[in-house]
């Protein structure tokens, strides 16, 4: 059975940093583009990034370009969001999710929520 | 990159009336367009795939058209459990664009 698991959400304030975490399990992690996307409150899903099966090709939204950084571990069946300089329109739940070639999203995790407040 | 654009972005119908959204894609995307269901709190939900593919477990009351930059979601019998957000997504490239969301509620 395929599983996302996101971690790492919390309240951190405007001008700070956090570490999302995704663990991934039931799939061949290493085979597979993985994407991060967001709900901000109110407001309609984001693509953030998406980071290419080797690590070595990586995509940010421009809202997010030159703050965030996706990473992933092969060895460990994880992906990461490197987020700084954070501001309260990062504020939003964050999805990843599988992602497979020339197909939609096949699998989501549960997302985990980030509060960008003072 | 390619933005997709949605309309309209809210609407407010009666139960069996018949729905239409659109979506458009700023250059060609063939049809790699996924439409999505997501309700308050839940994880968005596949529902059209290839532009007019229906996603297995979804009510044949949806159905999908279009090709290149032109797209639409159409619901052919409006039902309660159907008010949600719906979005279009492209998927030929990264990044994986969105619609800006379509909410569908019970007039």
């Amino acid at each position: 059975e395929v599983q996302l698991v996101e971690s790492g959400g919390g309240l951190v304030q405007p001008g700070g940093s956090l570490r999302l975490s995704c663990a991934a399990s039931g799939f061949t992690f290493s085979s597979y583009t993985m994407t991060w996307v967001r709900h901000a409150p109110g407001k309609g899903l984001e693509y953030v990034s998406s980071i290419n099966d080797r690590g070595s090709s990586t995509t940010y939204a421009d809202s997010v370009k030159g703050r965030f950084t996706i990473s992933r571990d092969n060895s460990k069946n994880m992906v990461y969001l490197q987020m700084n300089s954070l501001t309260a329109d990062d504020t939003a739940v964050y999805y990843c999710a599988k992602t497979p070639p020339l197909a939609p999203f096949d699998y989501w995790g549960q997302g985990t929520l980030v509060t960008v407040s003072s | 990159d390619i933005q997709m654009t949605q309309s309209p972005s809210s609407l407010s119908a009666s139960v069996g009336d018949r729905v239409t959204i659109t979506c458009r894609a700023s250059q060609g995307i063939s049809n790699y367009l996924a439409w999505y269901q997501q309700k308050p709190g839940k994880v968005p939900i596949l529902l059209i795939y290839g532009a007019s593919t229906l996603q297995s477990g979804v009510p044949s009351r949806f159905s999908g058209s279009g090709s290149g930059t032109d797209f639409t979601l159409t619901i052919g019998s409006l039902q309660p459990e159907d008010v949600a957000v719906y979005y279009c997504q492209k998927y030929n490239t990264a990044p994986r664009t969105f619609g800006q969301g379509t909410k569908v509620e019970i007039k």
